[in-house]
C-alpha cells in the first residue's frame, strides 16, 4: 500500500522556470493538501481540495496553482519560480470518519525538495 | 488566522527521562489539536490528537493535555527512548485538515 506518492523527490530550477509537482493517493480520500516546510516555520498550507472538483487557497497561495485531476491526484504548479519558493513541499490527504466528518488524520507523502536558483 | 506557538525549539533529554513540549494557539474556535512526528527525510506522521471536549488523552508513553481556557496544549513523552529522537509539531484546526502548525521541536534522546 503506497499511501501518498509525490514526484519528483528533488528538483533544481532557475528563477522564472516553471514546473509541476505531482501527488497521488491510493486511500480513496476525499481531501488533499499541499503544504510547504521552511526552517523555523513549521508547515504552511498552500492550497487544499476538500473534494474532487474543488480547490481553495490556504495560508500562502501566491505564486502557485493547483489542479485536482481526479479523486486520486492533486498537482501543484509553479508558473514562474522564485528563490523564495525554495522549500520542501508535502502533499497530504485525509478521509472522513464513519459519520462523514473529518476523520482527524493527515497522511503525508515523503516530500519534494525544490531549490530555485 | 490561527497562530500556533511552540516551545522549546530544541530539547535534549537523557534516555528514560520525560520530555514535554508546549504549544499555545490564538483562535478560540479551534477544536482539534494533533501532534505530528517527523523523522529525517520523511513526511510528518500523526502520533496523537485531542479534541476540545477532552482535557487529556494517553497512548502508551505519550500523552496530550489541553487547557481551553488558557488556549494551550502540551505533549508529554515518558520513559524516552532513542527512537523518540525526531522533530515534533503541534497543530490546531477547526476540525479539518487545514492545520496551522507550530514551528517544531527537535528532540534528541541521549543514550
Amino acid at each position: 500500500n503506497a499511501g501518498v506518492t509525490q514526484t519528483p523527490k528533488f528538483q533544481v530550477l532557475k528563477t522564472g522556470q516553471s514546473m509541476t509537482l505531482q501527488c497521488a493517493q491510493d486511500m480513496n480520500h476525499n481531501s488533499m493538501y499541499w503544504y510547504r516546510q521552511d526552517p523555523g516555520m513549521g508547515l504552511r498550507l498552500i492550497y487544499y481540495s476538500a473534494s474532487e472538483g474543488t480547490t481553495d487557497k490556504g495560508e500562502v497561495p501566491n505564486g502557485y496553482n493547483v489542479s485536482r485531476l481526479n479523486k486520486r491526484e492533486f498537482s501543484l504548479r509553479l508558473e514562474s519560480a522564485a528563490p523564495s519558493q525554495t522549500s520542501v513541499y508535502f502533499c497530504a490527504s485525509s478521509g472522513r470518519g464513519t459519520r462523514g466528518a473529518y476523520a482527524g488524520e493527515l497522511f503525508f507523502g515523503e516530500g519534494s525538495r525544490l531549490t530555485v536558483l | 488566522g490561527e497562530n500556533v506557538e511552540q516551545h522549546p525549539s530544541t530539547l535534549s533529554v537523557q534516555e528514560g527521562d520525560s520530555a514535554v513540549i508546549k504549544c499555545t494557539y490564538s483562535d478560540s474556535a479551534s477544536n482539534y489539536f494533533p501532534w505530528y512526528k517527523q523523522e529525517l527525510g520523511k513526511g510528518p506522521q500523526l502520533i496523537i490528537d485531542i479534541r476540545s471536549n477532552v482535557g487529556e488523552k494517553k497512548d502508551q508513553r505519550i500523552a496530550v493535555t489541553l487547557n481551553k481556557t488558557a488556549k494551550h496544549f502540551s505533549l508529554h513523552i515518558t520513559e524516552t527512548q532513542p527512537e523518540d529522537s525526531a522533530v515534533y509539531f503541534c497543530a490546531a484546526s477547526k476540525n479539518s485538515g487545514k492545520l496551522s502548525f507550530g514551528a517544531g521541536t527537535t528532540v534528541t534522546v541521549r543514550a
